[in-house]
């Protein structure tokens, strides 16, 4: 089955940090960009971070930039995101998303609560 | 970073009926090179992730039932239902992938009247 699955999220004091998991499978993971979203309570749709295919090239929102990091490793089918410094309009639902231009594979995403 | 205005904010269709949605960006997503609109739309229902539904501006997705479609070029882009169905209940949501950063519209509820 084609599918993302995220997982680490969780509850975070401001300040702290945490690693958000994607795992991809059913589809040649290194043949796409790759990307998260997030979704604050109640609110709509924000881009967060995407990165290419080897992972040569990032790109990030600019609430996010200097304090989260998306990575890959294609060997393990996997996508990552480091986040540092969290505060507490980083609380959201955070989507991992297979970027073909637009984003047509989602997972069910992974809630973050900052929150002390 | 272009800004993606949908309107109405919340639309409410009877069964069978047809529902608009508009969706409008401060700058051209055209891409004069391939005349293609980099304009996207998701269905997301509750508790759900979103869902794409049209690409390019008017292309379907996959599986997507044919009663949904997508119009316009620039600047204005329109989804259409032709005939509202119970389970398209959802927030609809434009998004140009033009450019870095991607954009989201604030997003339209649709409800059954």
């Amino acid at each position: 089955e084609v599918q993302v699955v995220e997982s680490g999220g969780g509850l975070v004091q401001p300040g702290g940090s945490l690693r958000l998991s994607c795992a991809a499978s059913g589809f040649t993971f290194s043949s796409y960009w790759m990307t998260w979203v997030r979704q604050a309570p109640g609110k709509g749709l924000e881009w967060v971070a995407k990165i290419n295919q080897d992972g040569s090239e990032k790109y990030y929102a600019d609430s996010v930039k200097g304090r989260f990091t998306i990575s890959r490793d294609n060997a393990k089918n996997s996508l990552y995101l480091q986040m540092n410094t969290l505060r507490a309009e980083d609380t959201a639902v955070y989507y991992c998303a297979r970027d073909s231009a637009a984003f047509d594979l989602w997972g069910q995403g992974t809630l973050v609560t900052v929150s002390s | 970073d272009i800004v993606m205005t949908q309107s109405p904010d919340s639309l409410a269709v009877s069964l069978g009926e047809r529902a608009t949605i508009n969706c409008q960006s401060n700058q051209s997503v055209l891409f004069s090179s391939n005349s293609k609109n980099y304009l996207a739309w998701y269905q997301q229902k509750p508790g759900q992730p979103p869902k794409l539904l049209i690409y390019w501006a008017s292309t379907r997705e996959s599986g997507v039932p044919d009663r949904f479609s997508g119009s316009g070029s620039g600047t204005d882009f329109t989804l259409s239902i032709s005939s509202l169905q119970a389970e398209d209940v959802a927030v609809y949501y434009c998004q140009q992938y033009y450019s870095t950063p991607c954009t989201f519209g604030q997003g339209t509820k649709l409800e059954i009247k």
